[in-house]
C-alpha cells in the first residue's frame, strides 16, 4: 500500500533539472508531495487530484497520471535551497482522507 | 496564526514508563492526524480525528496506543509501556476539510526510550 518512489537520491549542481517519482498499487484520489529539511517537520508543496490539471509552484511542478497511479515532481533549474527529502503522500479513491507515505527521496543540491 | 504545536519537543524515558504528547491544531483546521516517522524513513500513519470523533487507526498500533482531541480542539497521544521500539519523531499534523487541502505539520515530539 505504500506508493513507491524512485530515485532514492539525487545529487544535482545548482541550475540542474531533477524529476522524482511517486507509484501506487492503489486507484488514488490525491497525490501529495512535500519537502523535509534535516531536523524540520515536513512542508506541504502541492496536491495533485483525480482528474485535475497539472500544478506549479515557482520552478516545481508536478503531473498526477491516473490511469498509471503515477505522479512526478519536476524541479527546474534547481536552487540550493531545494535540497531536503522529498515525499509524496498518496490518498486512496474511496476518500480514506489519510495519507500514506513514501520513504522519500533525498535531494542535494550542490554549488 | 501560529501553525501547529507540539510539546514537549524531546522527550527521554525509561522503557516501562507512560508517555504523553500534546498537539495544538491551527485552529481552524477540523482534522487533525498522529504520525510517526523513523530515520530514513516516510511519516508512518498512526491515527486521525475529524473534530472530536477519531475516525481511523492504524492496524498497526498496539493497545499501548491511544490518543484523545476532547472538544474538537488540542490532541493527546499516549503510550503506555514504552518499549525501544517506539523510539522515533511522533509528527501531529492538521488539515480543513475539502479538497487542495494539505496537512500541516508540526515540529514534532522526538521520543527516545533507554
Amino acid at each position: 500500500q505504500q506508493p513507491v518512489q524512485s530515485p532514492q537520491a539525487v545529487i544535482l549542481r545548482e541550475g540542474e533539472d531533477a524529476v522524482i517519482n511517486c507509484s501506487s498499487s492503489k486507484a488514488l484520489y490525491s497525490v501529495h508531495w512535500y519537502r523535509q529539511k534535516h531536523g524540520e517537520a515536513p512542508v506541504f508543496l502541492m496536491i495533485l487530484l483525480k482528474g485535475g490539471e497539472q500544478k506549479g509552484h515557482e520552478k516545481i511542478s508536478a503531473s498526477f497520471n491516473e490511469k498509471k497511479q503515477q505522479s512526478s515532481l519536476y524541479l527546474t533549474a534547481s536552487q540550493l535551497s531545494y535540497s531536503g527529502t522529498y515525499f509524496c503522500g498518496t490518498e486512496k479513491s474511496g476518500g480514506s482522507e489519510k495519507l500514506v507515505f513514501g520513504k522519500g527521496t533525498k535531494l542535494t543540491v550542490n554549488p | 496564526d501560529t501553525g501547529v504545536s507540539q510539546d514537549p519537543r524531546h522527550k527521554i524515558t525509561k522503557r516501562g514508563q507512560n508517555v504523553t504528547f500534546r498537539c495544538d491544531p491551527i485552529s481552524e483546521h477540523n482534522r487533525l492526524y498522529w504520525y510517526r516517522q523513523t530515520l530514513g524513513q516516510g511519516p508512518e500513519f498512526l491515527t486521525y480525528f475529524q473534530n472530536e470523533a477519531q475516525l481511523e487507526k492504524s492496524r498497526l498500533l498496539s493497545d499501548r496506543f491511544s490518543a484523545e482531541r476532547p472538544k474538537g480542539s488540542f490532541s493527546t497521544l499516549e503510550i503506555q509501556r514504552t518499549e525501544q521500539g517506539d523510539s522515533a519523531m511522533y509528527l501531529c499534523a492538521s488539515s480543513s476539510t475539502g479538497t487542495g487541502n494539505g496537512y500541516t505539520f508540526g515540529s514534532g515530539t522526538r521520543l527516545t526510550v533507554v
